[in-house]
């Protein structure tokens, strides 16, 4: 069974910060990874995957995120935080191949203070 | 193009009632899937569809029922409500393959 913990329930950042907010994995054979936002009484948003090759992803809103296949880890950070990217986050996998189901971690909720 | 529709975005039952939670998509996606988001507990899948007639089971399946007619749509049934059932429901869509899904807007059900 395929699994993510996100072990934070909460991250606080001041604007201007680098943040980074975590996520482990588990799965049998390759994973495809996912990061997925959600404002406040809406739906998710995608931001970024990982499906093969450079380590490093970039996605929407400047936001980036490092795959380490040793660690199982898949953290998603961005250099200088805003106050406008305080929602709810999600992590996802996927096992490979495609038509395996998509399990999300419980979310971290990051919070950006002016 | 609209992506994933869901209807209704609010909706209040009481215990024992049924109804529908409509779920469509206009982009050819075959894989559809049923979400309940809850405090805490993240997204969690009630049931998913890989293609038109076929379903399966996903983690929190009891309570609800699916089929998948066409392509385009994939409806939630509640056959009982029961309070337990009050969350944020999701419908997603993908390709199969590596992509990610794209989701509905949700449906806030309430059961009292």
């Amino acid at each position: 069974a395929q699994s993510v913990a996100q072990p934070e329930d909460q991250v606080n950042v001041a604007e201007g910060n680098p943040l980074t907010v975590k996520c482990t994995y588990s799965v049998s054979g390759n994973p495809y990874l996912f990061w997925y936002v959600q404002y406040p009484n809406r739906g998710l948003q995608f931001l970024l995957k990982y499906i093969t090759g450079d380590n490093l992803v970039k996605g929407s809103y400047g936001f980036e995120a490092e795959f380490n296949k040793s660690q199982t880890s898949f953290h998603l950070k961005k250099p200088s935080a805003l106050v406008s990217d305080s929602a709810l986050y999600f992590c996802a996998v996927r096992a490979d191949p495609g038509y395996s189901t998509l399990t999300f971690g419980k979310g971290t909720m990051l919070l950006v203070s002016p | 193009n609209a992506g994933v529709t869901q209807t209704p975005k609010f909706q209040v039952l009481k215990t024992g009632q049924s109804m529908t939670l409509q779920c469509a998509q206009d982009m050819n996606h075959e894989y559809m899937s049923w979400y309940r988001q809850d405090p805490g507990m993240g997204l969690r899948l009630i049931h998913y569809s890989v293609g038109a007639g076929i379903t399966d089971q996903g983690e929190v399946p009891n309570g609800y029922n699916v089929s998948r007619s066409t392509t385009e749509d994939f409806p939630l049934r509640l056959l009982s409500a029961a309070p337990s059932q009050t969350s944020v429901y999701f419908c997603a869509s993908s390709r199969t393959g590596p992509g990610g899904y794209t989701f509905g807007s949700g449906t806030r059900l309430t059961v009292v």
